[in-house]
């Protein structure tokens, strides 16, 4: 079936430094989903990306689709306190449901 | 604007018990999705259900696991008979339209499982 893998699992980094996910499936998607976890927290949709090659921002956060629309990437510039958190990505091929990869977590040292 | 509703917020449940736990989805929405989180874990998906159907439980365990969505009231994840194993955080998602659809899915605060 499906699957959606996100590297790396657990990243720490220095207030002010950058901070990128990684998301990989297994089959070519019709879209991709960013959520945020935060500690204690619930998953809150940040984003949908549909197109190939397709890039958004919010902020300080920058989303892109890969060409093949088999990979993702979320990428936080000059990361702060508030950004602490586990970050999903969650990809649909097709008419397949909903799949979340495993999230990698953020700490970061202020 | 209420968002997606789950209570109790913890649960705390001996071996052996049953456990019940109840999800409402956001006002509009007829689609709701249970996944379960252990500790430091990713959203492992359980169910998706519309009202009064089952539409996918690939993700169900075959025993002691089931899940309603009557057509009055709200979705209910049951677990019978709880092991120490079912300790996880369980939340509910709801959208609009089906899992098919793009729209992106509204999650309640989850419910916290503990088995003693």
């Amino acid at each position: 079936g499906q699957q959606v893998m996100q590297i790396p699992q657990y990243q720490h980094v220095q207030e002010g430094e950058d901070f990128t996910t990684y998301c990989n499936s297994s089959t070519t998607l019709s879209n991709i989903q960013w959520y945020k976890q935060r500690p204690g927290g619930h998953p809150v949709f940040l984003i949908q990306l549909v197109k190939s090659g397709e890039v958004k921002k919010q902020k300080r956060l920058t989303f892109q689709f890969g060409e093949a629309k088999k990979n993702s990437s979320l990428h936080i510039t000059a990361t702060q306190t508030t950004d602490v958190g586990t970050y999903f990505c969650a990809g649909r091929a097709g008419a397949q449901k909903l799949v979340f990869g495993q999230g990698t977590r953020l700490t970061i040292n202020p | 604007n209420a968002g997606v509703m789950q209570n109790p917020r913890h649960l705390v449940r001996r071996r052996g018990q049953e456990a019940r736990l109840r999800c409402s989805p956001m006002k509009g929405h007829s689609h709701v999705y249970w996944y379960r989180q252990l500790p430091e874990e990713g959203l492992k998906f359980m169910v998706y259900l519309q009202k009064e159907n089952i539409i996918d439980e690939s993700g169900m365990p075959k025993e002691r696991f089931s899940a309603e969505f009557p057509k009055e009231g709200p979705s209910i994840l049951r677990i019978q008979q709880v092991v120490r194993g079912d300790s996880a955080a369980y939340f509910c998602a709801s959208s609009p339209s089906g899992q098919h659809s793009n729209q992106p899915q509204h999650f309640g605060d989850g419910t916290r499982l503990s088995i003693l």
